[in-house]
């Protein structure tokens, strides 16, 4: 059974470009949560998204944004990026209400802003 | 808010040798406590899931302990090996609606052959 997948694995833009990121759960999942992590750092939440719902934001601008598609995928947008937004993103997803609700995490997106 | 510290920041450990890594919260109203790896610029890999009806779980070489009411979990790894080098994770998730993962800034274990 395939993890979560993510793409593209690497991307490198230039400052006030925007981007759009791609999340496929565990085949039966239907929660996807986004992470920025900063290289030496913690991920930090970005947003939560169950059965096509913002379940969760984290601390933000709004030149972030997400959604979630009928078929349980996701995407991330950027927009107007800046230096500070390289990071590597993390996508995971999980069964929001089962027991244990472990989150799975996908290899990430690595974000490179020039 | 929930808070999230790892102690210590980095640990270098000759091969065999058994460690703990800890992990405290100072909220204790959470839902699960999960410990993860992560290699050097790769993604996380869930070892240890802990509901906060559950003092302990075990895989393997690994045992995460939780005592809620101290804020505070153990990761413990027998019979270290230089496969285990890599970056060691808490997140906490707090009870209520949102799922999302509060994060400790994690170990960085080093286990030299």
């Amino acid at each position: 059974d395939a993890g979560v997948t993510q793409s593209p694995t690497h991307l490198i833009k230039t400052r006030g470009q925007q981007v759009t990121l791609r999340c496929s759960p565990i085949s039966g999942h239907k929660s996807v949560s986004w992470y920025q992590q900063v290289l030496g750092q913690g991920p930090q939440f970005i947003f939560q998204y169950y059965e096509k719902e913002e379940r969760g934001r984290g601390n933000f601008p709004d030149r972030f944004s997400a959604r979630q598609f009928p078929n349980y995928s996701s995407e991330l947008n950027v927009n107007a990026l800046l230096l500070g937004d390289s990071a590597l993103y993390l996508c995971a997803s999980g069964m929001v209400g089962g027991t244990p609700d472990t989150q799975y995490f996908g290899p990430g997106t690595r974000l490179t802003v020039l | 808010k929930q808070e999230v510290t790892q102690i210590p920041a980095a640990l270098s450990v000759p091969e065999g040798e058994n460690l703990v890594l800890n992990c405290s919260f100072t909220d204790s109203a959470i839902y699960n406590l999960q410990w993860f790896r992560q290699d050097p610029g790769k993604g996380l890999t869930s070892l240890l899931l802990i509901q906060s009806s559950q003092r302990e779980q075990t895989s393997g070489r690994l045992n995460a302990s939780l005592d809620k009411s101290s804020g505070r979990s153990t990761l413990y790894i027998a019979a270290s090996q230089p496969g285990d080098s890599a970056t060691y994770l808490c997140a906490v998730i707090n009870a209520g609606n949102n799922r999302k993962l509060i994060w400790g800034l994690g170990t960085s274990l080093g286990v030299n052959p």
